[in-house]
């Protein structure tokens, strides 16, 4: 079984400021590792995800995370945000059940 | 093409009633998910069925809780005798098949509300 822990629950940030979104996930086998967004009263959409190969993989509006396989992380981070990125953002893995299991999520607020 | 659509949108119950919330997949998706995502918690597995294979209950938290899908198309999920702490938004996903590169498709959720 997998495991997801999200360490912020809320962030707000300022626009055109940095955000960095923490992703902490435990597996006793090999994940793959995504990003979801749900922005107000829409579905959630993916925002990128990782299968293998090079660990820094870039996703839709400028988001790009890392994974650490030796800090079992997987965080999620945007040089500059816009207004329309205030939404709920979920770190989520799966195994080789090919059953996804999220973490509880992070609220991002960003302010003019 | 259609997304994953899901009705109805919101449905108030009373405790102790059945509901039926469905499911429409995207065309030729054969793997079929149902989540739910209580307030303030992530998503939490219930179920997924893939083609004719029998389906993964494991997730599904009593026997009250039943799903059905038809072929690879629609699918429904009934809630039996309806308890207050059922109240959460209960997610429908779809993909092309149970395999870890294939993306699963969310559909916008139904909001279950138990009085």
């Amino acid at each position: 079984a997998q495991s997801v822990t999200q360490l912020d629950s809320q962030v707000p940030v300022f626009e055109e400021a940095p955000v960095e979104l923490r992703c902490n996930y435990s597996s006793s086998v090999s994940v793959y590792l995504f990003w979801y967004v749900q922005y107000p009263n829409q579905g959630l959409q993916l925002l990128l995800k990782y299968l293998s190969g090079s660990t820094l993989v870039k996703g839709i509006n400028g988001f790009e995370a890392e994974f650490n396989k030796s800090q079992t992380s997987f965080h999620l981070r945007k040089p500059s945000v816009h207004i329309s990125d205030t939404a709920e953002y979920f770190c989520a893995v799966m195994g080789n059940d090919y059953k996804l299991s999220f973490g509880a999520g992070t609220t991002v607020t960003v302010r003019a | 093409g259609a997304g994953v659509s899901q009705s109805p949108s919101n449905k108030v119950t009373e405790k102790g009633k059945d509901v039926e919330l469905r499911c429409d997949p995207i065309s030729g998706h054969t793997a079929l998910y149902w989540y739910r995502q209580r307030l303030g918690q992530g998503l939490e597995f219930l179920i997924y069925f893939q083609g004719n294979s029998a389906p993964d209950k494991s997730g599904l938290p009593s026997d009250r809780f039943s799903a059905e899908r038809t072929g690879e198309s629609v699918s429904t999920l009934t809630i039996q005798r309806t308890q207050q702490e059922d109240s959460a938004v209960y997610l429908c996903a779809s993909s092309r098949r149970t395999s870890g590169n294939n993306e699963q498709f969310f559909g916008p959720g139904t909001r279950l509300t138990v009085l």
